[in-house]
Parts: structure tokens; C-alpha cells; sequence
């Protein structure tokens, strides 16, 4: 499958641990997009990475996220110190840019429950 | 900055009937407009998308018409199938900077057979 994968797909922690997760986009994909999900609404952008430059962070992105994109091809994005409302679908999504567009294909997604 | 507004929220339609749902966007500057399907616990998959140089776009039994100067999109979809139940949500780009995707509230479509 050459498709963007996530891992793990669902995670349950207890607040105030830390998370990561992992984001495997299409290989020759230039641009990563990490975006949140909560029930009944459509994704939000929380923060993309064209190559490995982090270019743009959303103001959903607080202090106890932080994402890296260190060689340019997988990506992690870490919770610390979880909080009940970080309970949410964490999306990755990937895209090559051209001149003439920028489908973003996603992954299935990383579930992450709070308790 | 932009807003994607989706009507309907939910859609029940008999199966072989058309289904359409609506987006309308706030900023003028976007010039991509993608549609994704999101089936239970899998993420969105992009099923169509139209660009702003075009008015309407189709790939089988699926369509979408983008009217500029109303600032509103739809997806239309003929002769439905169980398998077209799912959520639907639209979503408004501009190609310049970080190329963002600002999505729509999301449209519950139920096929009944």
C-alpha cells in the first residue's frame, strides 16, 4: 500500500501523560499536513511541513504540541501533558506541490482518547 | 480568514435517487475546491475536486459546479448506492502560502435501500 499511514491508529492515556504519533506519507510527497478532527465537525489544520521546514502553525497548535519532520519523510506529532480535551481523530495528510495543484491525500487517522 | 458553510447536515435519499449538497466560502482568494468521503474510522479520501478556471467538473456518477461570483459549490451525486453512505465535507484552498484546507461542518448522506 503506498498510501499515507499512521501509527498507532487508536490511543487511549491517562491526562497529563505525553503522546506520540507517527505520520508515513506518500513517498515522494514534498508537503505534510497534521490536522484534528473532533466529533460531528470537519478537520482542522493544526500544522504543515514542506520538506522538513515547519512553515505555518495554527493556533489550535498550543505550547504542549510539538511537530518535526526531521529528514523531510515520515513526521511525529507529540501531545504533553494530555488534557481531556485533546481527545480527538489526529489526521496526516500529504501532497505533492506543483504549479498546477495540491491534492492533499490523508491517512486513516490516529484516535487518541484521554481519560 | 476563509469559511466553508455545508448544507445540508444530514441527507436521507432513496437508493437510485440524486443526492446534492451545498458549500458556500467567505474568501475570494480560493481557487481549489476539493470534496472528501469519510467512511466510520477511516479518514477522509478526496472523491472529486474542481479548480476556479472551471464551472463544473464529472467522474462517473459523481459531479461538481463551482459558481465564483456566489461564492458557492455543490456535489452532486445521481443514481445513489449503498455504498454512498457515508460523510461528505467540502473544502476551500488558495494555492498561495500554506495551501490550508479549510473544510465545511460535514454532510451525513444515508442511501435507503
Amino acid at each position: 500500500d503506498t498510501g499515507v499511514s499512521q501509527d498507532p491508529r487508536h490511543k487511549i492515556t491517562k491526562r497529563g501523560q505525553n503522546v506520540t504519533f507517527r505520520c508515513d506519507p506518500i513517498s515522494e510527497h514534498n508537503r505534510l499536513y497534521w490536522y484534528r478532527q473532533t466529533l460531528g465537525q470537519g478537520p482542522e489544520f493544526l500544522t504543515y511541513f514542506q520538506n522538513e521546514a515547519q512553515l505555518e502553525k495554527s493556533r489550535l497548535l498550543s505550547d504542549r504540541f510539538s511537530a518535526e519532520r526531521p529528514k523531510g519523510s515520515f513526521s511525529t506529532l507529540e501531545i504533553q501533558r494530555t488534557e481531556q480535551g485533546d481527545s480527538a481523530m489526529y489526521l496526516c495528510a500529504s501532497s505533492l506541490l506543483t504549479g498546477t495543484g495540491n491534492e492533499q491525500f490523508f491517512g486513516p487517522g490516529t484516535r487518541l482518547t484521554v481519560l | 480568514g476563509e469559511n466553508v458553510e455545508q448544507h445540508p447536515s444530514t441527507l436521507s435519499v432513496q437508493e437510485g435517487d440524486s443526492a446534492v449538497i451545498k458549500c458556500t466560502y467567505s474568501d475570494s482568494a480560493s481557487n481549489y475546491f476539493p470534496w472528501y468521503k469519510q467512511e466510520l474510522g477511516k479518514g477522509p479520501q478526496l472523491i472529486i475536486d474542481i479548480r476556479s478556471n472551471v464551472g463544473e467538473k464529472k467522474d462517473q456518477r459523481i459531479a461538481v459546479t463551482l459558481n465564483k461570483t456566489a461564492k458557492h459549490f455543490s456535489l452532486h451525486i445521481t443514481e445513489t448506492q449503498p455504498e454512498d453512505s457515508a460523510v461528505y465535507f467540502c473544502a476551500a484552498i488558495r494555492y498561495q502560502g500554506a495551501q490550508k484546507l479549510v473544510f465545511g461542518q460535514g454532510t451525513r448522506l444515508t442511501i435507503n435501500p
